[in-house]
């Protein structure tokens, strides 16, 4: 099946220290990505989209400053969390579905990285 | 803004016992998933329904997709310690190409 992976799967830093996470899909393309960020014991809620080659387009609430967000290959996204406070501890988790290769959606399901977890100290 | 509400949102029962878990939503969804999740790990996806009425079966556990497409509910018969976990429902609308989460249902199963 699809693998998407994350790294680092944890990181540890200092207040404002910038932070970044890369998402990779292993064995497909992704135009589109999704950053969510999980709190403690509560649901995920989406952060941003990621599309390949364009900006990003970030939910209601999320600071685009705050997370950056760059799509620069089929395979790969990032977030960027500038200078990090402690109320961006969280666990981040990326997502994305394979398309076509017209670019159109192939499936509507989802394939998850492993999450990345974030400590700011 | 589109609201996918989980009910409970915490279960305790025994081992054997049955439980639902209810997933509802004033929006259409095109489709919808149900995962469950480990803490410290991404979800899993445990199911894919797309058609209004729809039911699915996936061993002990039986996902029915609403008739509107605004509601879904995930039945666990005999339930199992192993099936302690986070579930998550989550919609997907074709327009938006979003994937919005539901509140999440934290269950318990104990020994």
């Amino acid at each position: 099946g699809a693998v998407v992976s994350q790294h680092p799967s944890r990181v540890i830093c200092k207040s404002g220290t910038s932070v970044k996470i890369e998402c990779r899909s292993l064995d497909f393309q992704a135009t589109t990505m999704f950053w969510y960020r999980q709190f403690p014991k509560k649901s995920l809620m989406l952060m941003a989209t990621s599309n390949e080659g364009s900006k990003a387009t970030y939910e209601q609430g999320v600071e685009k400053d705050k997370f950056l967000i760059n799509h620069a290959s089929l395979t790969l996204s990032t977030l960027t969390v500038t200078s990090a406070h402690p109320e961006d501890s969280s666990f981040y988790i990326c997502s994305t579905y394979p398309v076509g290769t017209s670019g159109g959606i192939v499936t509507d399901t989802q394939y998850f990285g492993p999450g990345t977890r974030l400590t700011v100290l | 803004t589109q609201l996918l509400e989980q009910s409970p949102q915490f279960l305790s029962i025994q081992e054997g016992e049955n439980l639902t878990v209810y997933c509802n939503s004033s929006s259409v969804f095109s489709s919808l998933q149900w995962y469950r999740q480990e803490p410290g790990e991404g979800p899993v996806l445990l199911v894919t329904v797309v058609t209004g009425g729809e039911v699915k079966k996936l061993k002990r556990l039986t996902f029915q997709f609403g008739d509107a497409r605004k509601d879904s509910s995930l039945h666990i018969t005999a339930a199992q310690p192993g099936d302690t976990g986070l579930y998550l429902c989550a919609g997907f609308t074709s327009g938006t190409y979003k994937y919005i989460f539901g509140t999440g249902t934290r269950l318990k199963v104990l020994a």
